[in-house]
């Protein structure tokens, strides 16, 4: 696509519930990331992928965090087990290379409530 | 890891003022953006610019790579630049600044 598409955009859930969330990057872009970004705050790195390899996880908060891009284009973001910590908006961003020297476009988004 | 410093946290400016956002980071990167976060939260790519001087419109910025420090430059403010300006820094993955926050008024 044009841009990097996310959805749902918004999401309210309960504690204890999973939740899917996705991430649609630019057509040919090779580097996918997921960032967390709590209120007040800049966004903070979860994972990445090139293509279909994740040589990074550092991010994730826990376990309960999930990513994967099978087919080396969309990614979803899963936390299991959600609790209201988590709540936050999420943020895919997708670049050309994998080299780390180009600017990385984000979406517009998810938002997630744990009630 | 990297450390990443915006300065000033917030600012106050008249429409029509000028401002300078600042940038310090504690490593060589070969990342270097600047992003607008607007009011309803869209983060919007302003510059990348890991070393060197850009410009696009009423923006400018400028990175001092040997010296670790980015300065964006808004000329004739207006009230549609506010909002939350982001530097964010890095080698693969980005490591954002806290921000600076950015309120025009009319």
């Amino acid at each position: 696509g044009a841009g990097v598409s996310q959805s749902p955009r918004y999401k309210v859930t309960k504690r204890g519930q999973d939740v899917t969330l996705r991430c649609d990057p630019i057509s040919s872009h090779a580097t996918l990331y997921w960032y967390q970004q709590a209120l007040g705050q800049g966004p903070e790195f979860l994972t990445y992928f090139n293509y279909e390899a994740q040589p990074d996880k550092s991010g994730l908060p826990s376990d309960r965090f999930s990513a994967e891009r099978p087919e080396g284009s969309i990614s979803t973001l899963t936390i299991q087990r959600t609790e209201q910590r988590d709540s936050a908006m999420y943020r895919c961003a997708s670049s050309l290379g994998g080299t780390g020297r180009e600017t990385q476009y984000f979406g517009p988004g998810t938002r997630l409530l744990v009630l | 890891g990297i450390q990443v410093e915006q300065s000033p946290p917030d600012l106050i400016l008249q429409e029509g003022a000028n401002s300078t956002l600042r940038c310090n980071f504690s490593d060589s990167v070969n990342n270097l953006q600047w992003f607008h976060q607007n009011p309803w939260g869209q983060l919007i790519n302003l510059f990348y610019i890991p070393s060197g001087t850009k410009q696009n419109g009423r923006l400018s910025a400028t990175t001092v790579a040997t010296e670790r420090y980015s300065l964006l430059y808004i000329s004739s403010s207006q009230t549609t630049d506010s909002g939350v300006y982001f530097c964010a820094v890095g080698r693969d993955k980005l490591v954002f600044g806290a921000g600076t926050i950015l309120r025009v008024k009319s």
